[in-house]
This record gives C-alpha cells, structure tokens and sequence, in this order.
C-alpha cells in the first residue's frame, strides 16, 4: 500500500488566493482527519470524517476553511481566501473506524501564504 | 482545553543515556494511549500503544509506563540514539470514539 498520498507537498501563494489540498486515504480505511501542525500550537484538529460523512468541524478555524470527502478514496481542504496566518503543514490521516487502531497519516502539505 | 498534557516541550539527552517523556489525562474514559514519532518532514508514525489493564509495555528500547492512578504516563528510551532525535506525541482515545487527542510534542535531540 502506497500509504496516505497528500499533494501538493509545498505550496506558496498570495494572500486572498484560494488554496485546494488533497488527500487519499489508505484503501480500506473508513476514517479520514485533518490536522494542522504550526510551532505555536502543535498538532491541531480541524475536521475528521467517518464513511465519507463530516462528524466534527469544530476544529476548523473560520469559514475560509472547508472540507468536502466526496468519495472514500479522496478529501479535500480548501482555504479561500488565503491569509499569511493560514501557513502551515496540513497532514491528512486515515483509520480504520472503532477498535484500536493507530492513524496513518501522509507527509504533509507544506503552505506559505505571503 | 487541553486534553492531553505533554512535558517537556524539548528534551537533550546524551547518546546513550535513557530519555524521558510524561504524559497526563484527566478524562478517565480514555482506554487507549498510543505514542507517535515524527521526524522532520514526515508526518506522525504510531511507535507504541498501551492499555490501561498493564502498567508497562515495552518494545525493543521503547517502553511506556502507565500510573491508572495517578492519569499518567510516560515514553521512556533506553540507550538513546542520534536517529531518535524526533518529536514525540502521546495520545489517548476512548472506547467508541474515533479521534485521537495529542499531547503538544516533544523534540528530542540526541547527542552524539
């Protein structure tokens, strides 16, 4: 298995451009979350899905931010508009849903909003 | 709030010497505390889980201790190694639910 796949990896843009980072999951995994890593306030949740369906967007910071899994074999997370407070490394992770299992998570997308 | 505290912040230790990373909880449903490694560039990779019915899991030089008492628990690495040098995340979930809540990290660097 090729594992979480995210791209882009970096992505540089200007402030007010709207910004589409995708994921797809690993084949069998049902969960699907969203995090945001910065310095200042580590690993941050911003919306998880389970079987396509959002369950919790509270962690997503404003309405610029917005989620869509239109299907188990692909998410997106797009900004719009971008702000420079937005940089950060985006990682999307998979699980399987109930049971103890551990998250998979990509390499990350890496966004610099100047 | 915070669900998961997470000390230190970061962390020296000399190649060979045994590191050191605590955890607390307050939520008493939590059953299961895994530990992720990150390494620069990479995203998070579970290292190593514990249930609470154990007070100690190890694996190779990885062992977590687990106080159901005291809601804490640590990551302990014995003989320490340069290639540990990472961030490390404690963690804990409950039964029923599916999103994991991490501690803040710890970036360990090990000295050669």
């Amino acid at each position: 298995d090729a594992g979480v796949i995210q791209s882009p990896r970096h992505e540089v843009t200007e402030m007010g451009q709207e910004v589409t980072l995708r994921c797809k999951p690993i084949s069998g995994h049902n969960s699907l979350f969203w995090y945001r890593q910065t310095m200042m306030r580590g690993l941050e949740l911003l919306i998880y899905f389970n079987n396509n369906v959002p369950i919790d967007d509270s962690g997503m910071p404003e309405d610029r931010f917005s989620a869509k899994m239109p299907n188990a074999s692909f998410s997106t997370l797009k900004i719009q508009p971008s702000e420079p407070r937005d940089s950060a490394v985006y990682f999307c992770a998979s699980s399987k849903i109930g049971g103890y299992y551990g998250y998979t998570f990509g390499s990350g997308t890496r966004l610099t909003v100047v | 709030q915070q669900q998961v505290k997470q000390s230190p912040q970061s962390l020296i230790v000399q190649k060979g010497g045994i590191s050191i990373i605590n955890c607390a909880y307050e939520n008493t449903a939590f059953d299961y505390f895994p530990w992720y490694q990150q390494f620069p560039g990479k995203g998070p990779a579970l290292l190593i889980a514990i249930r609470p019915d154990v007070s100690e899991k190890k694996e190779g030089r990885f062992t977590i201790s687990f106080n159901k008492s005291a809601k804490q628990f640590s990551l302990h690495i014995m003989d320490s190694q340069p290639g540990d040098s990472a961030t490390y995340f404690c963690a804990a979930i409950m039964t029923g639910a599916n999103n994991l809540f991490f501690g803040t990290g710890t970036r360990l660097t090990v000295i050669p």
